[in-house]
């Protein structure tokens, strides 16, 4: 079965340094998104992603933040001048349409840890 | 904005009891209710969904019903197995557009042989 994978898996990283995290979607799904979870909090909307541009972003998604699909298959998120509060578990995720009625398929994550 | 509740924050069962996690919703325009469950260390996977149309849908020891005039929707997991153990996410959205999925808190269930 296809899936969503993610790297790295875990990162560690200084506050004030920037991080990229990278995913790769299922290769015939069109929509691209992350989302975040704090550790024992809810999974958080980050932004969606559709024809390289950002379709949707949540408030949480500030100008600390940035995605790109740099080629083909590759979809990254970057948290410039990172913050301790940025510290969370970072999914990706696609699918095949947009909308709430699509299913939506999870990478494993990224634990982003920030020191 | 959709704001999504979730309850218990864990759960705690013998095997072959039933589990039932319910979640409520406040955007009256959310027709879309997935479940995920996110095992230790691994990714939330899509258990079952339920559109608005439907108020109950099964899949084997699984199901899902939803009450849109309560806006409430629970999961039900029947004959529980230790294998069951995981986090389990309820979400909303509404089907159409670019909406997005808002989740719930989350629920540990722990299934106890």
């Amino acid at each position: 079965e296809p899936e969503v994978t993610q790297t790295p898996s875990h990162q560690v990283t200084q506050m004030g340094q920037e991080v990229i995290l990278r995913c790769v979607p299922i290769s015939n799904h069109l929509y691209f998104y992350w989302y975040r979870q704090i550790l024992g909090q809810k999974v958080e909307f980050l932004v969606s992603f559709y024809n390289n541009e950002i379709s949707e972003k949540s408030e949480i998604f500030d100008d600390q933040f940035s995605v790109e699909r740099p080629d083909g298959s590759n979809f990254t998120l970057k948290i410039r001048s990172t913050k301790l509060e940025d510290s969370a578990m970072y999914f990706c995720a696609s699918s095949e349409a947009m909308g709430g009625g699509e299913k939506l398929f999870f990478g494993s994550g990224t634990q982003l840890s920030v020191l | 904005g959709e704001n999504v509740e979730q309850h218990p924050s864990t759960l705690s069962v013998q095997e072959g009891d039933s589990a039932v996690i319910k979640c409520t919703y406040s955007d009256s325009a959310s027709n879309y209710f997935p479940w995920y469950k996110q095992e230790l260390g691994k990714r939330p996977q899509l258990i079952i969904d339920i559109r608005s149309n439907v108020g109950e849908k099964k899949d084997q020891r699984i199901a899902v019903t939803l009450n849109k005039t309560a806006k409430h929707f629970s999961l039900h997991i029947t004959e529980t197995q230790p294998e069951d153990s995981a986090v389990y996410f309820c979400a909303a959205s509404e089907n159409s557009g670019y909406s997005t999925l808002t989740f719930g808190k989350g629920t540990m269930l722990l299934v106890s042989p």
